[in-house]
């Protein structure tokens, strides 16, 4: 069965740390997506690569960064984490050509305290 | 903007009963559909994708697309109180790299 893993399930970071999560997937899938979740605001975007080394802003990028070294795995970086961050992160990917949606990860529950 | 619109719900129905879960979205270049199911504390899993106007059915699950009007639905016949989550429409736009867009989601619950 197809597997995107989340490296993490449930993280407590203080304020300031510097943050990774990972992202690691099986599928040989081209695209990679960085998502944080959050009550009455959706699944928003905050990066996506569509090859190594590639990677383009998400519609909420402040604050993150992001590294694709490998194909099969997707960093998420938080440089100095706040409280405003606490979400739930959720990795997906996605193959070429066209022919189904995302596959999700887990998700990474984090809390900056 | 592209924007998917949902109603956030409740959407409440007994057990047995059609569940009928609708998506509207603003961007013509709309070009595939997807929902998704999503349990509370997990992550969104694909249930069905639809490319070409007209229904697909799957089980007890029947998506429905109709690209004049630009809106999806989802029905789920004979819900089961296991179908009780929130459900999620997602839209690719031709050009967008893969992404896709996603409505907020109807938090849907049935009732034994």
């Amino acid at each position: 069965d197809v597997k995107v893993t989340q490296s993490s399930r449930y993280l407590v970071k203080r304020t300031g740390e510097k943050v990774f999560l990972e992202c690691v997937q099986d599928m040989d899938h081209e695209n990679m997506f960085w998502y944080r979740q959050d009550p009455g605001l959706g699944l928003r975007l905050i990066y996506f690569s569509y090859d190594v080394k590639m990677k383009e802003k998400g519609d909420i990028p402040e604050g993150y960064s992001v590294s694709r070294e490998k194909k099969e795995r997707f960093s998420l970086i938080l440089e100095s984490a706040s409280t405003n961050q606490t979400s739930m992160y959720l990795c997906a990917s996605r193959g070429r050509p066209e022919g189904g949606g995302y596959t999700f990860g887990s998700g990474t529950r984090l809390t900056v305290v | 903007q592209k924007e998917v619109e949902q109603n956030s719900g409740p959407l409440s129905v007994p057990e047995g009963a059609i569940a009928s879960l609708n998506c509207t979205y603003s961007d013509r270049g709309s070009q595939s559909f997807f929902w998704y199911r999503q349990y509370s504390g997990k992550s969104p899993e694909l249930i069905m994708f639809i490319y070409s106007n007209g229904d697909k059915e799957d089980g007890r699950f029947t998506a429905q697309l109709n690209k004049a009007s630009q809106y999806v639905s989802l029905l789920i016949r004979d819900s089961q109180p296991s179908d009780s989550a929130t459900y999620l429409c997602a839209v690719n736009v031709w050009g967008s790299n893969y992404k896709l867009t996603f409505g907020k989601g109807t938090l849907l619950t049935v009732n034994p």
